[in-house]
């Protein structure tokens, strides 16, 4: 069974560009979840997907991020235009049920200059 | 506003020794506690997890110890192996996960 997979693995951009992660994962999983950790600090929650339904984005930081899910299949994480503080590392995960058992992918890790 | 407390932050540990890292948390409507490990490069994988009306739950050299009226919990690994040389969180849960800051763990020969 593949498991959940990100692209890219790293993003190096300057400030004020756009930059979209992508997140497969697991089939069948209706839960997608995702999260961030920007250096030292703790995994901190960002968004959850109920199939292609925004179930939660309390975690999401501003209006510069937007996150999609068209057909409940794979998502997207845009940030648009990026700043210095959104550099860290992207986590997505899935799973079947909410909040448990959510299997994480390797992570993006984005750079913004 | 930190929900979660996770300590120490690093871990040095030899090998065949005990490991044992500690959370403390605030919010008594969690109701799931996972522990992750995260090897460089990789994702957290999910490596135990337990509910709040068990005290102890065990899964080979791996135990993590609750304690409800504390609002505490702890992972225990016997045997530490090289191997075991990673980054571990733990997280509660109330609708989604909150973690730890998370504690590198390293085993040494």
């Amino acid at each position: 069974e593949a498991g959940v997979t990100q692209f890219p693995s790293h993003s190096v951009i300057e400030k004020g560009q756009t930059v979209t992660l992508r997140c497969d994962p697991i089939s069948g999983h209706d839960n997608l979840y995702w999260y961030r950790r920007v250096m030292g600090k703790e995994i901190k929650f960002l968004l959850h997907f109920v199939k292609e339904s925004k179930q939660d984005e309390s975690g999401m930081p501003n209006n510069r991020f937007l996150a999609e899910r068209t057909g409940g299949t794979y998502s997207t994480l845009k940030v648009q235009p990026a700043e210095l503080e959104d550099s860290g590392v992207y986590f997505c995960a899935s799973s079947q049920e909410i909040g448990l058992r959510q299997f994480f992918g390797p992570g993006t890790r984005l750079t913004v200059l | 506003q930190q929900q979660v407390k996770q300590s120490p932050q690093s871990l040095i540990v030899q090998k065949g020794g005990i490991s044992i890292i500690n959370c403390a948390y605030e919010n008594t409507a969690f109701d799931y506690f996972p522990w992750y490990q995260q090897f460089p490069g990789k994702g957290p994988a999910l490596l135990i997890a337990i509910r709040p009306d068990v005290s102890e739950k065990k899964e080979g050299r791996f135990t993590i110890s609750f304690n409800k009226s504390a609002k505490q919990f702890s992972l225990h690994i016997m045997d530490s192996q090289p191997g075991d040389s990673a980054t571990y969180f733990c997280a509660a849960r109330l609708y989604q996960l909150t973690f730890g800051k998370g504690t590198k763990l390293s085993v040494i020969p």
